[in-house]
């Protein structure tokens, strides 16, 4: 069965300009996850959704972040202004019905360097 | 600050060997999971163990909870140098609603 699909694998690109991450959940899976991990700060969670509705946000750093999920199968992260401090690994994930007592399947990651 | 914290942050031992890591946190929680990260790949979900259990086991592993202690183990037995990865534990608790990463163990298993 295929996993959780992220797009793309690597993103470099300058300050200023727009970056989309997508993510194909795990087909059923009714909760969507955006992480974030870096060094300093380790993983963090930005956003979650369930049944397509974003819950808590409360994880997005700055209103340059914005996430959508405008079906159950496609989720999308979005930075705009972006800049050098947004370089990161950003981790999306899905989980079945129970949320945070499920475990949760993570996609292999969008390693966003920004210049 | 982080719910979860492991120790130690590294580990390096041959393969064959026992490796345990352990996990501290700081509040009650619902459940504890260990995930277990490869170089340049995502997290993989390993063991759940719910408040209420103590231990449990799958193949290899081990994971032991205890709750008075605010603290989890993780044992991998007969280590492979194909266990070499960062090993996260992970907490859930009802307050939060969000699943809380620790700074991860990274294990080296020379063969």
């Amino acid at each position: 069965d295929a996993g959780v699909i992220q797009s793309p694998r690597h993103e470099v690109t300058e300050m200023g300009q727009e970056v989309t991450l997508r993510c194909k959940p795990i087909s059923g899976h009714d909760y969507l996850f955006w992480y974030r991990q870096t060094m300093m700060r380790g993983l963090e969670l930005l956003i979650y959704f369930n049944n397509n509705v974003p819950i808590d946000d409360s994880g997005m750093p700055e209103d340059r972040f914005s996430a959508k999920m405008p079906n159950a199968s496609f989720s999308t992260l979005k930075i705009q202004p972006s800049e050098p401090r947004d370089s990161a690994v950003y981790f999306c994930a899905s989980s079945l019905t129970g949320g945070f007592s499920q475990p949760q399947h993570f996609g292999d990651g969008t390693r966003l360097s920004i210049l | 600050s982080q719910q979860g914290e492991e120790d130690p942050q590294a580990l390096s031992i041959q393969e064959g060997e026992n490796a345990t890591m352990n996990c501290s946190y700081k509040t009650s929680i619902n459940n504890l999971q260990w995930y277990r990260q490869n170089s340049g790949r995502g997290l993989v979900h390993l063991i759940l163990i719910r408040s209420n259990e103590r231990e449990k086991h799958s193949g290899r592993l081990r994971v032991t909870l205890d709750t008075s202690k605010k603290s989890s183990s993780l044992l991998i037995t007969a280590s492979r140098a194909a266990d070499t990865a960062s090993y996260f534990c992970a907490t859930s608790t009802g307050s939060a609603r969000q699943l809380t990463f620790g700074s991860g163990t990274q294990l080296t298993v020379l063969p």
